[in-house]
């Protein structure tokens, strides 16, 4: 079955504690990217890889690291999370320019 | 920048009836995609429907249909034939041509289904 898998789903740590959240596409997807979700600002990209190698920021990287050493994985880390990054996050991929993008199932973060 | 207006905070419809979501947006670009994404409360994002900018035909799936108006900048999304299973978030988005991959959203509309 094509899709993009996520893990973990929910997630609650402390500030400061280092966190990876890892993304994987089985659909030999060239994009890949993530995304944040808060309440009454909406989805918001924070990342996004065209291909291995290759990553760039999206609207709010801040906060963020992500690393594109395969093309099926796309992690993102926290290196010293905050309580604002608390939120729901998406991982997205898809496989060409005119392509349309799939997300994961989210995970949800609480950072106290 | 572009910035994609959904108006309707929410939205509701008897089962079997039909419901119009809008949508509006701005950009100066000619070449740029347009999607429906549905967000039930598995919080799961669902795309329901893309329309190509250069395509003059309006994009349809199953019960899902679109009103793409390129000169008004609107871009609506009608549902046919309701069903419980659509009561969810439905969100406008808004991504550009060419290596871009950034997605531009809408706030979202939430649906509500009347049984």
């Amino acid at each position: 079955e094509a899709q993009v898998t996520q893990n973990p789903r929910y997630l609650i740590t402390v500030t400061g504690k280092k966190l990876t959240v890892t993304c994987s596409q089985n659909m030999n997807h060239e994009y890949m990217s993530w995304y944040r979700q808060d309440p009454g600002l909406g989805l918001r990209q924070i990342y996004y890889s065209m291909n291995v190698e290759v990553t760039d920021k999206g609207d709010v990287p801040e906060g963020y690291k992500v690393s594109r050493k395969e093309k099926r994985n796309f992690p993102l880390i926290l290196e010293s999370p905050s309580p604002n990054q608390t939120s729901l996050y998406f991982c997205a991929s898809r496989g060409h320019p005119a392509g349309s993008q799939y997300f994961g199932p989210g995970t949800r973060l609480t950072v106290l | 920048a572009q910035t994609v207006t959904q108006s309707q905070p929410e939205m509701s419809v008897q089962e079997a009836e039909t419901v119009t979501l809008s949508c509006t947006y701005d950009t100066s670009e000619s070449d740029y995609y347009l999607f429906w994404y549905k967000q039930p409360p598995s919080r799961q994002m669902i795309l329901v429907i893309r329309q190509e900018a250069y395509k003059q035909q309006n994009a349809t799936e199953n019960r899902f249909s679109v009103n793409f108006q390129k000169a008004a900048k609107s871009f609506s999304l009608k549902i046919s034939d309701s069903q419980l299973g659509d009561a969810a978030m439905y969100f406008c988005a808004y991504r550009p041509g060419g290596d871009a991959d950034g997605l531009t959203f809408g706030k979202g509309t939430h649906l509500i289904i009347q049984p």
